[in-house]
Protein backbone atom coordinates (compact mmCIF):
# COMPACT_ATOMS: atom_id res chain seq x y z
CA UNK A 1 0.00 0.00 0.00
CA UNK A 2 0.92 3.77 -0.98
CA UNK A 3 2.02 5.54 1.73
CA UNK A 4 1.73 9.04 2.80
CA UNK A 5 3.87 11.88 5.37
CA UNK A 6 2.55 14.35 7.17
CA UNK A 7 4.06 16.35 9.77
CA UNK A 8 2.63 15.83 13.09
CA UNK A 9 0.91 19.35 14.17
CA UNK A 10 0.79 22.27 12.71
CA UNK A 11 -0.52 26.10 14.11
CA UNK A 12 -1.97 28.85 12.84
CA UNK A 13 -3.72 32.08 13.73
CA UNK A 14 -7.85 32.67 12.96
CA UNK A 15 -8.54 34.30 9.21
CA UNK A 16 -5.00 33.27 8.09
CA UNK A 17 -4.79 31.22 5.33
CA UNK A 18 -3.33 27.73 6.62
CA UNK A 19 -1.02 25.10 3.74
CA UNK A 20 -1.05 21.36 5.31
CA UNK A 21 1.95 19.52 3.37
CA UNK A 22 1.95 15.63 2.46
CA UNK A 23 4.37 13.97 1.10
CA UNK A 24 3.52 10.62 -1.10
CA UNK A 25 6.79 9.09 -3.31
CA UNK A 26 5.41 5.77 -3.68
CA UNK A 27 1.91 6.77 -5.72
CA UNK A 28 0.93 5.10 -8.62
CA UNK A 29 -0.47 6.74 -11.89
CA UNK A 30 -4.33 5.64 -11.07
CA UNK A 31 -3.99 6.60 -7.33
CA UNK A 32 -6.36 9.48 -6.41
CA UNK A 33 -4.90 11.73 -3.59
CA UNK A 34 -8.18 12.50 -1.19
CA UNK A 35 -7.99 14.29 1.91
CA UNK A 36 -10.41 14.08 4.87
CA UNK A 37 -10.65 15.61 8.29
CA UNK A 38 -11.55 14.74 11.82
CA UNK A 39 -13.46 17.11 13.92
CA UNK A 40 -12.68 16.34 18.01
CA UNK A 41 -15.53 13.92 18.83
CA UNK A 42 -16.56 12.92 15.07
CA UNK A 43 -16.21 10.81 12.42
CA UNK A 44 -13.46 11.61 9.44
CA UNK A 45 -15.11 13.76 7.06
CA UNK A 46 -14.32 14.36 3.27
CA UNK A 47 -12.56 17.59 2.64
CA UNK A 48 -11.46 17.43 -1.41
CA UNK A 49 -9.86 14.74 -3.51
CA UNK A 50 -7.34 15.46 -7.29
CA UNK A 51 -5.47 12.89 -9.46
CA UNK A 52 -2.96 15.68 -11.28
CA UNK A 53 -4.59 18.91 -11.53
CA UNK A 54 -5.25 21.55 -8.79
CA UNK A 55 -8.64 21.57 -7.32
CA UNK A 56 -11.11 23.91 -5.63
CA UNK A 57 -14.23 23.67 -3.60
CA UNK A 58 -16.23 25.42 -0.91
CA UNK A 59 -14.01 23.77 1.39
CA UNK A 60 -10.43 23.95 0.12
CA UNK A 61 -7.96 24.03 -2.48
CA UNK A 62 -5.44 20.80 -3.28
CA UNK A 63 -2.55 21.67 -4.81
CA UNK A 64 -0.92 18.78 -6.20
CA UNK A 65 3.12 18.79 -7.90
CA UNK A 66 3.83 18.33 -10.94
CA UNK A 67 5.33 15.01 -10.24
CA UNK A 68 2.41 13.98 -8.13
CA UNK A 69 4.73 13.00 -5.49
CA UNK A 70 3.63 16.09 -2.79
CA UNK A 71 0.47 17.72 -2.35
CA UNK A 72 -0.63 20.26 -0.17
CA UNK A 73 -4.12 21.10 1.53
CA UNK A 74 -5.06 25.05 1.56
CA UNK A 75 -7.27 26.36 3.61
CA UNK A 76 -7.67 29.86 2.70
CA UNK A 77 -9.14 31.40 5.58
CA UNK A 78 -8.80 29.27 8.92
CA UNK A 79 -11.47 29.68 11.67
CA UNK A 80 -11.63 28.29 15.15
CA UNK A 81 -13.48 25.10 13.81
CA UNK A 82 -11.57 24.09 11.31
CA UNK A 83 -9.11 22.60 14.01
CA UNK A 84 -8.95 19.10 13.77
CA UNK A 85 -7.24 16.48 12.41
CA UNK A 86 -6.45 16.39 8.58
CA UNK A 87 -5.82 13.62 6.72
CA UNK A 88 -3.50 12.72 3.23
CA UNK A 89 -4.90 9.89 1.99
CA UNK A 90 -4.09 7.62 -1.84
CA UNK A 91 -7.25 5.92 -2.78
CA UNK A 92 -7.17 3.16 -5.14
CA UNK A 93 -8.94 2.69 -8.07
CA UNK A 94 -11.99 -0.38 -8.87
CA UNK A 95 -15.11 -0.74 -7.53
CA UNK A 96 -13.75 -0.93 -3.29
CA UNK A 97 -12.67 2.15 -1.92
CA UNK A 98 -11.11 0.97 1.40
CA UNK A 99 -8.81 3.78 2.71
CA UNK A 100 -5.57 3.86 4.12
CA UNK A 101 -5.32 6.49 6.92
CA UNK A 102 -1.72 7.91 8.35
CA UNK A 103 -1.75 9.43 11.39
CA UNK A 104 -2.49 12.83 10.27
CA UNK A 105 -1.83 16.56 10.93
CA UNK A 106 -3.33 18.24 13.89
CA UNK A 107 -3.89 21.68 13.01
CA UNK A 108 -4.67 23.98 15.90
CA UNK A 109 -6.32 27.27 15.30
CA UNK A 110 -5.73 30.08 17.50
CA UNK A 111 -7.83 33.21 17.80
CA UNK B 1 -31.55 13.17 4.77
CA UNK B 2 -30.20 11.16 7.86
CA UNK B 3 -26.20 10.33 7.44
CA UNK B 4 -24.56 7.41 8.83
CA UNK B 5 -25.82 6.31 12.24
CA UNK B 6 -24.05 4.15 14.47
CA UNK B 7 -25.19 2.08 17.52
CA UNK B 8 -24.59 2.46 20.56
CA UNK B 9 -22.76 5.43 21.23
CA UNK B 10 -20.61 3.98 23.86
CA UNK B 11 -20.13 0.26 25.33
CA UNK B 12 -18.03 -0.86 27.82
CA UNK B 13 -17.66 -5.15 27.75
CA UNK B 14 -14.95 -7.36 29.73
CA UNK B 15 -12.08 -9.45 28.31
CA UNK B 16 -13.67 -12.77 26.47
CA UNK B 17 -16.93 -11.43 25.65
CA UNK B 18 -18.45 -10.51 22.60
CA UNK B 19 -20.07 -7.40 21.33
CA UNK B 20 -21.92 -6.41 18.24
CA UNK B 21 -21.85 -2.77 16.78
CA UNK B 22 -24.36 -1.63 14.31
CA UNK B 23 -24.62 1.01 11.43
CA UNK B 24 -27.32 2.65 8.83
CA UNK B 25 -25.44 3.46 5.94
CA UNK B 26 -26.51 7.06 4.08
CA UNK B 27 -29.37 6.99 2.27
CA UNK B 28 -29.02 5.84 -1.15
CA UNK B 29 -25.43 4.20 -0.13
CA UNK B 30 -25.13 0.23 -0.60
CA UNK B 31 -21.74 -0.79 0.33
CA UNK B 32 -20.67 -0.50 4.43
CA UNK B 33 -17.22 -0.40 5.59
CA UNK B 34 -15.73 -0.52 9.06
CA UNK B 35 -12.81 0.87 10.81
CA UNK B 36 -11.04 0.76 13.95
CA UNK B 37 -9.33 3.83 15.31
CA UNK B 38 -7.23 3.39 18.80
CA UNK B 39 -6.77 6.36 20.61
CA UNK B 40 -4.21 8.69 18.69
CA UNK B 41 -3.85 6.84 15.99
CA UNK B 42 -6.02 7.20 12.02
CA UNK B 43 -8.60 4.83 11.04
CA UNK B 44 -7.25 1.39 10.08
CA UNK B 45 -9.73 -0.59 7.60
CA UNK B 46 -11.55 -3.47 9.07
CA UNK B 47 -13.80 -4.70 5.87
CA UNK B 48 -16.02 -3.83 3.55
CA UNK B 49 -19.67 -5.22 2.34
CA UNK B 50 -21.32 -4.63 -0.20
CA UNK B 51 -24.30 -7.26 -1.65
CA UNK B 52 -24.30 -8.87 1.89
CA UNK B 53 -21.19 -10.44 1.12
CA UNK B 54 -17.18 -9.57 2.99
CA UNK B 55 -15.51 -7.30 -0.53
CA UNK B 56 -12.68 -6.51 0.78
CA UNK B 57 -10.81 -6.99 4.12
CA UNK B 58 -7.80 -5.35 5.81
CA UNK B 59 -5.44 -7.02 8.90
CA UNK B 60 -7.49 -7.95 11.35
CA UNK B 61 -8.37 -11.66 13.11
CA UNK B 62 -11.16 -13.93 12.30
CA UNK B 63 -12.38 -12.98 15.73
CA UNK B 64 -13.13 -10.08 13.84
CA UNK B 65 -16.36 -10.70 11.34
CA UNK B 66 -19.33 -8.72 9.82
CA UNK B 67 -22.77 -8.66 8.31
CA UNK B 68 -24.95 -6.83 5.82
CA UNK B 69 -28.56 -6.95 5.40
CA UNK B 70 -30.73 -6.87 2.61
CA UNK B 71 -31.45 -3.22 3.75
CA UNK B 72 -27.85 -2.59 3.59
CA UNK B 73 -27.46 -1.80 7.36
CA UNK B 74 -24.67 -3.76 8.44
CA UNK B 75 -23.02 -4.97 12.18
CA UNK B 76 -19.94 -5.88 13.22
CA UNK B 77 -19.30 -8.80 15.72
CA UNK B 78 -16.02 -9.21 17.79
CA UNK B 79 -15.80 -11.96 19.71
CA UNK B 80 -13.18 -13.01 22.43
CA UNK B 81 -12.54 -9.52 22.93
CA UNK B 82 -8.91 -8.68 24.19
CA UNK B 83 -7.87 -5.29 26.12
CA UNK B 84 -6.11 -4.35 23.24
CA UNK B 85 -9.87 -4.21 21.45
CA UNK B 86 -11.03 -1.02 22.99
CA UNK B 87 -11.20 1.70 20.53
CA UNK B 88 -13.96 4.12 18.04
CA UNK B 89 -15.57 1.84 16.10
CA UNK B 90 -16.42 3.68 13.04
CA UNK B 91 -18.68 3.01 9.88
CA UNK B 92 -18.10 4.80 6.30
CA UNK B 93 -20.93 4.07 3.78
CA UNK B 94 -20.42 5.08 -0.29
CA UNK B 95 -21.33 3.88 -3.68
CA UNK B 96 -20.61 0.38 -5.17
CA UNK B 97 -19.29 0.86 -8.72
CA UNK B 98 -18.05 4.05 -9.04
CA UNK B 99 -14.62 4.21 -9.46
CA UNK B 100 -13.27 3.51 -5.99
CA UNK B 101 -10.80 6.61 -6.14
CA UNK B 102 -13.93 9.29 -7.25
CA UNK B 103 -15.72 7.62 -4.07
CA UNK B 104 -16.51 9.63 -0.96
CA UNK B 105 -17.19 8.10 1.75
CA UNK B 106 -19.39 9.29 4.82
CA UNK B 107 -18.82 8.77 8.24
CA UNK B 108 -20.72 7.63 11.06
CA UNK B 109 -19.93 9.12 14.67
CA UNK B 110 -18.59 5.67 15.92
CA UNK B 111 -19.00 3.22 18.67
CA UNK B 112 -16.42 4.19 21.83
CA UNK B 113 -15.89 0.39 23.10
CA UNK B 114 -14.11 0.11 25.77
CA UNK B 115 -13.00 -3.83 27.45
CA UNK B 116 -11.75 -3.82 31.00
Amino acid sequence: DAKTTQPNSMESNEEEPVHLPCNHSTISGTDYIHWYRQLPSQGPEYVIHGLTSNVNNRMASLAIAEDRKSSTLILHRATLRDAAVYYCILAYGGATNKLIFGTGTLLAVQP
Amino acid sequence: DAGVTQSPTHLIKTRGQQVTLRCSPKSGHDTVSWYQQALGQGPQFIFQYYEEEERQRGNFPDRFSGHQFPNYSSELNVNALLLGDSALYLCASSLWGLSGAMNEQFFGPGTRLTVL
